[in-house]
């Protein structure tokens, strides 16, 4: 089954505690990108991948990291969380005939 | 730049119900049009698209017209459901420079009621 796994599905951490949300694909695309959503301003783009080695900012890029050193995983990092990251976040993927296909999401609170 | 608008909620309706959620865009060329649908406590799910101008895209008994005179691209359906309780997304997606990157909006939570 086509598939994007992302863990932890919840996270509670404190401020300043590094941490990273993994997300993998099963699905061989080369395109994947991180977003978060906020009550009353929908999904932003975090950060984007058009392939390995190949990432670039989105639309709220401050205070976030990604690596893309394989195809099928996209972490994202928080070196130093604050409170206003504390938010729903979904990894996804498009590629082919699929489209788009997104994870179930990560509901981290920074304290 | 570019942008999607749609009507903000929450909207509520009773069982059996016709539903309008407004959408527009603003885009530069020629996007490609999605709604999307999030459950309680779920992840986003496809629930239809359009490619190009006049395209209607439907499924689940929801429909939408790509209407490019308007810049538009409205959800309906004719009688909803309380199943159909969700928050609905509007989106585009633009082919080229960004990559296929979607853009959203802020989102519409329906409820139904029995």
């Amino acid at each position: 089954e086509a598939q994007v796994t992302q863990n932890p599905r919840y996270l509670i951490t404190v401020t300043g505690k590094k941490l990273t949300v993994t997300c993998s694909q099963n699905m061989n695309h080369e395109y994947m990108s991180w977003y978060r959503q906020d009550p009353g301003l929908g999904l932003r783009q975090i950060y984007y991948s058009m392939n390995v080695e190949v990432t670039d900012k989105g639309d709220v890029p401050e205070g976030y990291k990604v690596s893309r050193k394989e195809k099928r995983n996209f972490p994202l990092i928080l070196e130093s969380p604050s409170p206003n990251q504390t938010s729903l976040y979904f990894c996804a993927t498009k590629g082919g005939v699929s489209g788009y296909t997104f994870g179930s999401g990560t509901r981290l609170t920074v304290v | 730049g570019d942008s999607v608008t749609q009507m903000e909620g929450p909207v509520t309706l009773s069982e059996e119900a016709f539903l309008t959620i407004n959408c527009t865009y603003t885009a530069t060329g020629y996007p490609s049009l999605f709604w999307y649908v999030q459950y309680p406590g779920e992840g986003l799910q496809l629930l239809l698209k359009a490619t190009k101008a006049d395209d209607k895209g439907s499924n689940k008994g929801f429909e939408a017209t790509y209407r490019k005179e308007t810049t538009s691209f409205h959800l309906e359906k004719g009688s909803v459901q309380v199943s159909d309780s969700a928050v609905y997304f509007c989106a585009l997606s633009l082919f080229g420079g960004s990559q296929g990157n979607l853009i959203f909006g802020k989102g519409t939570k329906l409820s139904v009621k029995p």
